[in-house]
């Protein structure tokens, strides 16, 4: 059973550019997190889907960014616009179920930078 | 959400056993309180997870007293390959709520 994958694993991007970031969860998990590392700080929760449904984006920034979790393929993370201060590690996580015992699994993450 | 209180930083050397202490006086009734690791430029990893008592699997132990106002994460015999940033979360579904964490380096 594979892992959680994300990619690219390294995005660089030019300010006013759009970063487009990619997680498929493990097999059979419907509950997808996305959670964003500044350097030298820690995991920030940035937004929780599930399969079409946005449940909680109460960490994402009111503007530029937005998430999906379509019924096919990968959820994806989109940062219109960035500026420099986006340059973070990206994970996404996974869950069979969002209640009780959630153990969520992590992906390697997407570095990006922005120059 | 419970805050969690850590310390910042742990000293180890190889083959001792070493224990996390997370305070997390406001925890809810329905949070287990889980423990992640995380290495250097990868994502958290799952180490334990439990409610009450004590709780122990292949890598580590887990020990709530009954107030549940507290959690130790009980490492035995370090190895160098231990050194990380040990993150306790009070968990009830949904997001974690990630604080400092406790960045372990042990020692040869």
């Amino acid at each position: 059973n594979a892992g959680v994958m994300q990619n690219p694993r390294h995005l660089v991007r030019r300010r006013g550019q759009e970063a487009r970031l990619r997680c498929s969860p493990m097999k059979g998990h419907s509950h997808v997190y996305w959670y964003r590392q500044l350097p030298e700080e820690g995991l920030k929760f940035m937004v929780y889907l599930q399969k079409e449904n946005i449940i909680d984006e109460s960490g994402m920034p009111k503007e530029r960014f937005s998430a999906e979790f379509p019924k096919e393929g990968p959820s994806i993370l989109r940062i219109q616009q960035v500026v420099r201060g986006d340059s973070a590690a990206y994970f996404c996580a996974s869950s069979p179920s969002g209640t009780g015992r959630n153990e969520q699994f992590f992906g390697p993450g997407t570095r990006l930078t922005v120059l | 959400l419970a805050k969690t209180t850590q310390p910042i930083s742990m000293d180890s050397y190889e083959g001792q056993e070493v224990n996390i202490t997370c305070s997390h006086n406001n925890i809810a009734t329905n949070d287990y309180i889980t423990w992640y690791q995380q290495f250097p430029s990868q994502g958290p990893r799952f180490i334990i997870q439990g409610y009450k008592t004590k709780v122990t699997n292949e890598v580590a132990s887990l020990f709530i007293p009954a107030d549940r106002k507290s959690s130790t994460l009980s490492l035995p015999r370090v190895s160098l390959s231990d050194t990380a940033v040990y993150y306790c979360l009070p968990t009830e579904g949904g997001k974690l709520i990630f604080g400092q964490g406790t960045e372990l380096s042990v020692k040869p």
